[in-house]
């Protein structure tokens, strides 16, 4: 089945250790989109992605770091400059048809600071 | 100002009523947008995307799109306890990047 799997759904990262997400689609979606969730708040965007090898900051991107090698994966590396990492991360894709736009989701990754 | 901004809430409205969720923008030339609905701990789910002015129909959901105002909306109708979630206001912003931003979400409560 098509859609996009993100991993791990759980991760503990110590203090002062860089951890990365992983986001995978095969949907041969071009976009791709981190996005950051704290509780009991909106989607804040980290980086993003139209192309492969081209990435563009979102409005939260200090203390993160992408790679678009390849066109179906797009991970997410949080960085020991992150101060307060601990959050509910989404990776999204999105394909851009005439007719319109689909957004997809993945089903998300909790990070915990330990 | 915000790029997309939604009223926190939380929205109350009762079993039946009409429940009316608004999204302003701050991207005049925006083309895409789209409702979410989420439930805590879990990814959001698409409810509804709108491209042109006016409104939108899709069961009890019906979008609207004003470009001029920036302004797009969601109305549910016979409003159900199982409604009850987080919605999700998103805008693809021109500039040829796709960025697409989402608002902070307004919390609607349907109680019986």
């Amino acid at each position: 089945d098509g859609g996009i799997t993100q991993s791990p759904k759980y991760l503990f990262r110590k203090e002062g250790q860089n951890v990365t997400l992983s986001c995978e689609q095969n949907l041969n979606h071009d976009a791709m989109y981190w996005y950051r969730q704290d509780p009991g708040q909106g989607l804040r965007l980290i980086y993003y992605s139209q192309i492969v090898n081209d990435f563009q900051k979102g409005d939260i991107a200090e203390g993160y770091s992408v790679s678009r090698e390849k066109k179906e994966s797009f991970p997410l590396t949080v960085t020991s400059a992150q101060k307060n990492p601990t959050a509910f991360y989404l990776c999204a894709s999105r394909e851009q048809k005439f007719s319109g736009n689909t957004i997809y989701f993945g089903e998300g990754s909790w990070l915990t600071v330990v | 100002q915000k790029e997309v901004e939604q009223n926190s809430g939380p929205l109350s409205v009762p079993e039946g009523a009409i429940a009316s969720l608004n999204c302003t923008y701050s991207d005049r030339g925006s083309q895409s947008f789209f409702w979410y609905r989420q439930y805590s701990g879990k990814s959001p789910e698409l409810i509804m995307s709108i491209y042109s002015n006016g409104d939108k129909e899709d069961g009890r959901f019906t979008a609207q799109l004003n470009k001029a105002s920036q302004y797009v909306s969601l109305l549910i109708r016979d409003s159900q306890p199982s409604d009850s979630a987080t919605y999700l206001c998103a805008v693809v912003f021109s500039g040829g990047y796709n960025k697409l931003i989402f608002g902070a979400g307004t919390r609607l409560a349907v109680h019986p």
